[in-house]
């Protein structure tokens, strides 16, 4: 059972487009976090959320933890092909460090 | 930052043989350490989480017998899969959270093995 649904799965877009990528859950987590893994690499963390509500940016990068701390969005500005890799969004329950994955999203951008 | 080492990278090993990864800590202790696979465009699935000094728990589904975790330090932590069969091929990659507490988990770059 994947506890973290990812959508959309595959996304292919121009240089210089916006995007956003949801992870959603029916669990309430204690904080989450995104990640961005690129071809036989481990996942590099991007930023980790841990109340509900809260946006984060990292320079075109905007994080928000979902009020009720069950879901979370990754929206990209203007984005360039060194975006491209599999972004995995990871929750944490009960105070616990023990990170489930979620299915993933996978993003190619053109130049 | 923080730095976790997995040893080897990648393996090829015979069916029926067993094959042991390497998760270390370079410059920080840490007492909880977790093993995830990766098949090949799929997402991260934890197997297990190693507790130093004690046994590892394992996730639904997962062998233990089949899937060995020692975690003998507070910067090592060992998985040995044995009886490796061609369906035990899959991208291996641990995570360390570091002694000293905070939510940062630090990945190793992860170790590939193929059973032929």
């Amino acid at each position: 059972t994947q506890l973290l649904e990812q959508s959309p799965q595959f996304l292919s877009i121009q240089e210089g487009e916006n995007l956003t990528v949801y992870c959603n859950s029916s669990s309430v987590f204690s904080s989450l976090q995104w990640y961005r893994q690129e071809p036989g690499e481990g996942p590099v963390l991007l930023v980790t959320v841990v109340t509900g509500g809260e946006v984060k940016k990292l320079k075109r990068l905007t994080f928000q933890f979902g009020d009720a701390r069950k879901d979370s969005s990754l929206h990209i500005t203007a984005a360039q092909p060194g975006d491209t890799g599999l972004y995995l969004c990871a929750g944490a329950r009960g105070g616990t460090y023990k990170y489930i994955f979620g299915t993933g999203t996978r993003l190619k951008v053109l130049a | 930052g923080a730095v976790v080492s997995q040893h080897p990278s990648w393996v090829i090993c015979k069916s029926g043989t067993s094959v042991k990864i390497e998760c270390r800590s370079l410059d920080f202790q840490a007492t909880t350490m977790f093993w995830y696979r990766q098949f090949p465009k799929q997402s991260l699935m934890l197997m297990a989480t190693s507790n130093e000094g004690s046994k590892a728990t394992y996730e639904q589904g997962v062998e233990k017998d089949k899937f060995l975790i020692n975690h003998a330090s507070l910067t090592l932590s060992t998985l040995t899969v044995t009886s490796a069969h061609p369906e035990d091929s899959s991208f291996y990659i641990c995570s360390a959270r570091p002694a000293t507490g905070g939510n940062t988990i630090y990945f190793g770059e992860g170790s590939w093995l193929t059973v032929v």
